[in-house]
């Protein structure tokens, strides 16, 4: 079975542009998270989405947003890029949603570099 | 807020001999804990778990010990071996959250011949 895929894996962008990127979670698995993880912060959550709604959200601005299809693939979306955005993005995927001990199964991330 | 916090950014341990990680928390409405190790270039990857209805959870040579009146946590790997070499990073959720986990910073351990 092929595990969660990000796309792109790296990613240069300069502030004040948007990005997207891209998560396909694992066959069958039906909820997504996405997580940022930077030097000073760690790893911290920004959302979960299951059967394309919005469960769950972190403490992260409006220009952090995300969308979930009907074959689960996620996308995260941010504008008006920081240069503190610059980051590991994290997506993380899971059978069902309302267990929460369902492991949580780790894409490699997307590493974003803003300038 | 860091609700999660790992101390020890780094442990060194020679091969054979056991690693013990530390994890503490302070929000007493996490009841649910993990810990994920991370190697180079990959994501991060499930461990071990344990609810806060026990106070220890065993899996081969990863033993993961809670202590709920210290808010605190620790993994043991005995015997810790050089492929356990990564950064590992404790977790916590708790019903109202969901899937949304709450990482530590990470402990790097380097396991040596």
């Amino acid at each position: 079975k092929a595990g969660v895929t990000q796309t792109p894996r790296y990613l240069i962008k300069t502030r004040g542009q948007q990005v997207t990127l891209s998560c396909s979670p694992i066959s069958g698995h039906r909820s997504v998270s996405w997580y940022q993880q930077t030097p000073g912060q760690g790893l911290q959550f920004l959302f979960e989405y299951f059967s394309e709604t919005q469960r769950n959200k972190g403490n992260f601005p409006g220009r952090f947003s995300g969308r979930q299809f009907s074959n689960s693939r996620s996308e995260m979306n941010v504008s008006t890029l920081e240069l503190g955005d610059s980051a590991l993005y994290l997506c993380a995927s899971s059978l069902t949603s309302g267990s929460r001990t369902d492991t949580q199964y780790f894409g490699p991330g997307t590493r974003l570099t803003v300038l | 807020d860091q609700q999660v916090k790992q101390n020890s950014p780094s442990l060194s341990v020679q091969e054979g001999r056991i690693s013990i990680l530390n994890c503490d928390y302070t929000n007493s409405m996490f009841d649910y804990f993990l810990w994920y190790k991370k190697y180079p270039a990959e994501g991060p990857t499930f461990l071990i778990s344990i609810s806060s209805i026990k106070d220890k959870n065993e899996d081969g040579r990863f033993t993961v010990f809670l202590n709920k009146s210290a808010k605190h946590l620790s993994l043991h790997i005995v015997p810790s071996q050089p492929g356990d070499s990564a950064v590992y990073f404790c977790a916590a959720s708790n019903s109202n959250s969901g899937y949304a986990l709450n990482f530590g910073k990470g402990t790097s351990l380097l396991v040596t011949p």
